[in-house]
């Protein structure tokens, strides 16, 4: 059974401190996507990193697909507090989701 | 707006009733996921349609149906509810089913059994 773990579950930190969050496998990825949940809304696609390696910028937020593709990481620079939220990650075909990592940003 | 639209937002009914949720997929979009959410299983994938075909079955339980209408709208039926069964139910859709594609959520229908 394929499974991505996320973690840590849980982080509050102080705003414009540097976070990174993991999301690893054991099993090989075509892709992976990286998506933000606010509370009461559904979850929103923040990125799609595809080849093993591969960094993408998105603003303050760097994504990381590992080089054998089991695994990824988001770095956030200078955490704000419209950072919060559950982000989650999830395997290309969209069936298998990580538990997620609910972010906490202290103002 | 997600453009992927949901209702009921909120729900409450008793154990054993059937409840239907819909799911109204963003215009164009072809293809349909029904996902489940509780705090400790996380984001359960249910099912998903393609032009009204099953393209994809995850865990759904047995009390549990979906359908695709030609109209693209979709439906997922609950019976026999019980108290486990409350969660947050998303539907997310789709222009087209590949690995990789964008999908796209809506806000989520809350089921309460009590």
């Amino acid at each position: 059974t394929q499974l991505l773990e996320q973690s840590p579950q849980f982080l509050s930190i102080q705003e414009g401190e540097n976070l990174t969050v993991y999301c690893n496998s054991s099993s090989v990825f075509s892709s992976l996507q990286w998506y933000r949940q606010e509370p009461g809304e559904g979850p929103v696609l923040l990125v799609t990193v595809v080849t093993g390696g591969e960094v993408k910028k998105l603003k303050r937020l760097t994504f990381q697909f590992g080089d054998a593709r089991k695994d990824s990481s988001l770095h956030i620079t200078a955490a704000q507090p419209g950072d919060t939220g559950l982000y989650l990650c999830a395997e290309d075909d969209k069936i298998i989701f990580g538990k997620g990592t609910r972010l906490h940003i202290l103002p | 707006d997600s453009g992927v639209t949901q209702t009921p937002k909120h729900l409450i009914t008793a154990t054993g009733q059937r409840v239907t949720l819909r799911c109204s997929p963003r215009s164009g979009d072809l293809s349909v996921y029904w996902y489940q959410q509780s705090l400790d299983q996380g984001l359960q994938f249910l099912i998903q349609y393609y032009n009204g075909e099953e393209r994809a079955k995850g865990n759904i339980l047995e009390r549990f149906s979906a359908q695709q209408f030609p109209d693209l709208h979709s439906e997922l039926n609950l019976s026999s509810l019980e108290l486990g069964d409350s969660a947050l139910y998303f539907c997310a859709s789709s222009v087209e089913s590949y690995p990789g594609n964008t999908i796209y959520f809506g806000e989520g229908s809350w089921l309460t059994v009590v």
